[in-house]
């Protein structure tokens, strides 16, 4: 089985910078996946770590350590619209791609 | 040109009765899958579907049935419908079945009554 573990709610202010941390345990571990989902949306993909490091893409970065089982994403110059929730995802080894959700950080950005 | 897309937006109904969402998806991917998102944002995967056939059926009540009568559709009929299935579905698809991002439709907010 997995377990995934995320803070529930954080908060920031505008042009800050914030990081949401993941751990996770898992039976077979096969890439993590950060989504964004504004209030009454659907989720969106932001990022995807499979190999240890950094990835970035504009304000958003995502780190994985596999040693650790942890994972961060990082916003950068925060806006407003970035108050959301912030899922963190991770994909089993099994011959299915099955993704498993943590509970979600909800992120608000206030002036 | 939307890519995964869902009717009905919104269903409320009465305990007991059968209700039916469809979900369609224009990207050309062999994978499907129902997600129920509870009252506490908590995003859990139902079942998947690759090219018409179920691979993925986590422990849902039977009185889910999901149906794909192509790779492009993946509908949920949900028969005798329960307070607790209150919640936001969301269909998604993927290129395949062995990983990569998911893109997800708008959701059903199903409400029992």
């Amino acid at each position: 089985g997995q377990n995934i573990d995320q803070p529930t709610e954080m908060t920031a202010t505008e042009g800050a910078i914030v990081q949401i941390n993941c751990t996770y345990q898992t039976s077979g571990f096969n890439g993590l996946f950060w989504y964004q989902q504004h209030a009454g949306e659907a989720p969106t993909f932001l990022s995807y770590n499979v190999l240890d490091g950094l990835e970035e893409k504009g304000r958003f970065s995502s780190f994985l350590s596999r040693s650790k089982g942890y994972s961060y994403l990082l916003l950068k110059e925060l806006q407003m619209k970035d108050s959301a929730s912030y899922l963190c995802a991770v994909r089993d080894f099994s011959g299915y791609s099955t993704l498993t959700f943590g509970k979600g950080t909800m992120l608000l950005v206030s002036p | 040109d939307t890519a995964v897309s869902q009717t009905p937006k919104y269903l409320v109904t009465q305990m007991g009765n059968d209700k039916s969402i469809k979900c369609e998806q224009n990207l050309g991917h062999d994978t499907m899958y129902w997600y129920k998102q509870d009252s506490k944002k908590f995003l859990k995967i139902m079942f998947s579907y690759n090219n018409k056939e179920l691979i993925i059926n986590e422990t849902v009540p039977n009185r889910f049935s999901p149906k794909s009568p192509d790779k492009a559709h993946l509908n949920l009929h949900i028969n005798s419908l329960e307070l607790g299935d209150s919640a936001v579905y969301f269909c998604a698809s993927s290129q395949d079945h062995s990983g990569g991002e998911q893109f997800f439709g708008p959701g059903t907010r199903l409400t029992v009554l």
